[in-house]
C-alpha cells in the first residue's frame, strides 16, 4: 500500500517555542492531506484538510494562527504548532490521499509532541 | 456530541474464537463506514469498509455488518489471532468526498 511518513516521531519542546512536523507521501502524489490530533484513549479528531497549493480548511475550534499548515507540494505537508503550550501536548497524525475520495486515506505513524 | 460511538473501550478474546467489535452512530446522513486498525506508535491502517447500500461486506477473516435502521455496525474477526491485538477504530462519512469521523476506538486483546 501507499506509504506516508512523519518527522519527527517524537518531540519535546519548551513552552512558547514553535514546532514543525512534516508529513510526506513517499510513493504517491497526495492531492489532499489531513491533520488529526489524538488525546489519550480518545478518538482521532480532524484538525484541518489541506490541498496542494491552496490554504488549509480548518475544523471548527481549531486555531489556524496557532496550527499553521502548509501543503507546498504533492508529497509534503507541514504542521507548525506556534507558541506551544503544555495543553498542545498530544499525538498528531497526518494522512494523505491521491484520490478525490476522502475514504482512501493512508496514515502516517504519528508524532508525539510533549510541551514542557 | 460524539457522532460515532464505540462503547466498549476494550475487549479480550481467546485465540481461535470470534471477536465482535461494535459501533453505533447518530448521524443518519452517514453513508459510508470504515474500520481501521492501529498498533501502538503507528498510524491507523484501513481494514474494511461498507457502504449503506449493503448490509454485509466480507474480506477474509473480517466481516462488517451494517444495520442502518439501528444505526449500528459491527466488525467480526474469525478466527481471532494474537496478531489481531490492536486498537480498532470505527469511522463514518456522509459521502466518500466528506471528512471521516472516527469513533474512540476499542482495544482488542487476543489471548494465545
Amino acid at each position: 500500500g501507499a506509504v506516508v511518513s512523519q518527522h519527527p516521531s517524537r518531540v519535546i519542546c519548551k513552552s512558547g517555542t514553535s514546532v514543525k512536523i512534516e508529513c510526506r507521501s513517499l510513493d504517491f502524489q497526495a492531492t489532499t492531506m489531513f491533520w488529526y490530533r489524538q488525546f489519550p484513549k480518545q478518538s482521532l479528531m480532524l484538525m484541518a484538510t489541506s490541498n496542494e497549493g491552496s490554504k488549509a480548511t480548518y475544523e471548527q475550534g481549531v486555531e489556524k494562527d496557532k496550527f499553521l499548515i502548509n501543503h507546498a507540494s504533492l508529497t509534503l505537508s507541514t504542521l507548525t504548532v506556534t507558541s506551544a503550550h503544555p495543553e498542545d501536548s498530544s499525538f498528531y497524525i497526518c494522512s494523505a490521499t491521491s484520490s478525490s475520495s476522502y475514504n482512501e486515506q493512508f496514515f502516517g505513524p504519528g508524532t508525539r509532541l510533549t510541551v514542557l | 456530541d460524539q457522532q460515532v460511538k464505540q462503547n466498549s473501550p476494550s475487549l479480550s478474546v481467546q485465540e481461535g474464537r470470534i471477536s465482535i467489535l461494535n459501533c453505533d452512530y447518530t448521524n443518519s446522513m452517514f453513508d459510508y463506514f470504515l474500520w481501521y486498525k492501529k498498533y501502538p506508535a503507528e498510524g491507523p491502517t484501513f481494514l474494511i469498509s461498507i457502504s449503506s447500500i449493503k448490509d454485509k461486506n466480507e474480506d477474509g477473516r473480517f466481516t462488517v455488518f451494517l444495520n442502518k435502521s439501528a444505526k449500528h455496525l459491527s466488525l467480526h474477526i474469525v478466527p481471532s489471532q494474537p496478531g489481531d491485538s490492536a486498537v480498532y477504530f470505527c469511522a463514518a462519512s456522509e459521502t466518500s468526498y466528506d471528512k471521516v469521523i472516527f469513533g474512540p476506538g476499542t482495544s482488542l486483546s487476543v489471548i494465545p
